[in-house]
């Protein structure tokens, strides 16, 4: 089955400051790779996704890449606040019978004021 | 649009009682739904997936158990709750032909 990890479990930015998350996923069939944003006690909120057909997308201060022959995709967010402090979850998934996600361990992003 | 409600918000169980949460999704058909579990401080851990009304399928073997009684209906189950059953359970849905999964706002049991 799938197997997706996630580095670095947690980081520490100065406002301002770029953050990067990084995955590694080991299907090969897998193409579909989406972001969540889990903020304290709350649901996880998908933020962007991407698609195995595209290298990268971006929305505002968050970009996402994949490179699929490395078989890893990392989360970009520029220009963090402190409201960007939260854990965010990678996953993998292939279109069959379920769309099942895997995901990430999670990195728990804080951002200084 | 689509809303996912689950209830309760919070559970507060004996070890050994039985549960029961519930899950129903509004403005959409035949969706695929699935049930994960958060312990404190860890990742989500998925359960169960259902692509279909009595079509349970299972990805852990514990003493849980799913039902999808109606098409957007989906209830989690457990005849005797064990302490390491505690956690934060998240239901979510998914169309069929698309992979996006939306969450619903979690049930928090703790099982003392």
């Amino acid at each position: 089955g799938e197997n997706v990890e996630q580095h670095p479990s947690t980081l520490s930015v100065q406002e301002g400051d770029s953050a990067v998350i990084k995955c590694t996923y080991s299907d090969s069939a897998s193409n579909y790779f989406p972001w969540y944003k889990q903020e304290l006690g709350k649901r996880p909120q998908l933020i962007i996704d991407i698609r195995s057909n595209v290298g990268e997308k971006k929305d505002q201060r968050i970009a996402v890449t994949l490179n699929k022959t490395a078989k890893h995709f990392s989360l970009h967010i520029t220009e963090t606040q402190p409201e960007d402090s939260a854990v965010y979850f990678c996953a993998a998934s292939r279109k069959d019978a379920g769309n099942m996600l895997t995901f990430g361990g999670g990195t728990r992003l804080m951002v200084k004021p | 649009s689509q809303t996912i409600h689950q209830w309760p918000a919070t559970l507060v169980q004996p070890v050994g009682s039985p549960l029961s949460l519930e899950c129903t999704v509004e403005g959409t058909s035949n969706p695929n739904l699935y049930w994960y579990r958060q312990a404190a401080g860890r990742g989500l851990q998925l359960l169960f997936y259902s692509v279909g009304i009595g079509q349970i399928s299972s990805e852990v073997p514990q003493n849980l158990s799913a039902s999808r009684p109606q098409d957007r209906q989906f209830i989690l189950s457990s005849k005797k709750l064990l302490l390491s059953d505690s956690g934060f359970y998240l239901c979510a849905w998914g169309a069929p032909l698309l992979n996006e999964q939306f969450f619903g706002p979690g049930t928090r049991l703790t099982v003392l």
